[in-house]
């Protein structure tokens, strides 16, 4: 069974940039393994922000940008807002669909 | 917009079965895979089950596998997930998600004594 392996709690500040990153323990996250990235806010479902490693919904910031780095597939904020303080979740897809443990994002 | 509205969550003894439903307010439903996704209170999201457009492929995790059953109705907008052999572990809110792009607001699912 496929481990995918997210940074459990990062801290930013307003304005800055954070990378949070998708790691697998079946090796390097590619484009074909199509990652989304989602954003959890307490209380709510989980909202969408990329789909297949790279590509935003209409509905998502600019700020939010989906790539890969370095085996990993990442998602980085840019200009970070105080509402973007939330759960993130990545999910791969191995033959089978996989969510990361999720990134607690404080900005503080 | 609510697109996604699932139900029949609620208290269940371990053992015990329950029927949830997602029921899809677009024209379009036909059209596209449909999943099961839930998060344990506290915990992460996992995903549960997926079905293709027409009903004709069904994949789920090992956690379910053998005990939950994923179908859809496209004449009726609706998809379903069939959870039997219920136990602790299957405590969760369960969401069913489109596409993984529209998710439901969830129903939440107990299983205690």
């Amino acid at each position: 069974q496929t481990v995918v392996t997210q940074e459990p709690s990062l801290t930013v500040s307003p304005g800055g940039t954070v990378t949070l990153t998708c790691a697998s323990s079946a090796g390097a996250v590619t484009s074909s393994y199509y990652t989304n990235w989602f954003q959890q806010k307490p209380a709510q479902p989980p909202r969408a922000l990329i789909h297949s490693t790279f590509n935003k919904h209409s509905w998502t910031p600019a700020r939010f940008s989906g790539s890969l780095l370095g085996g990993r597939a990442a998602l980085t904020l840019s200009g970070v807002q105080p509402e973007d303080e939330a759960d993130y979740y990545c999910l791969v897809y191995y033959g089978g669909w996989v969510f990361g443990g999720g990134t607690k994002l404080t900005v503080l | 917009e609510v697109q996604l509205v699932e139900s029949g969550g609620g208290l269940v003894q371990p053992g015990g079965s329950l029927r949830l439903s997602c029921r899809d307010s677009t024209f379009s439903f036909s059209t596209y895979w449909m999943h099961w996704v839930r998060q344990a209170p506290g915990k992460g999201l996992e995903w549960v089950a997926n079905i293709r457009q027409d009903g004709g492929e069904t994949y789920y995790a090992d956690s379910v596998r053998g005990r939950f059953t994923i179908s859809r109705d496209n004449a009726k907008n609706s998809l379903y997930l069939e959870m039997t052999s219920l136990t602790a572990d299957d405590t969760a809110v369960y969401y069913c998600a489109r596409e993984w792009s529209v998710w439901g607001q969830g129903t939440t699912v107990t299983v205690a004594s």
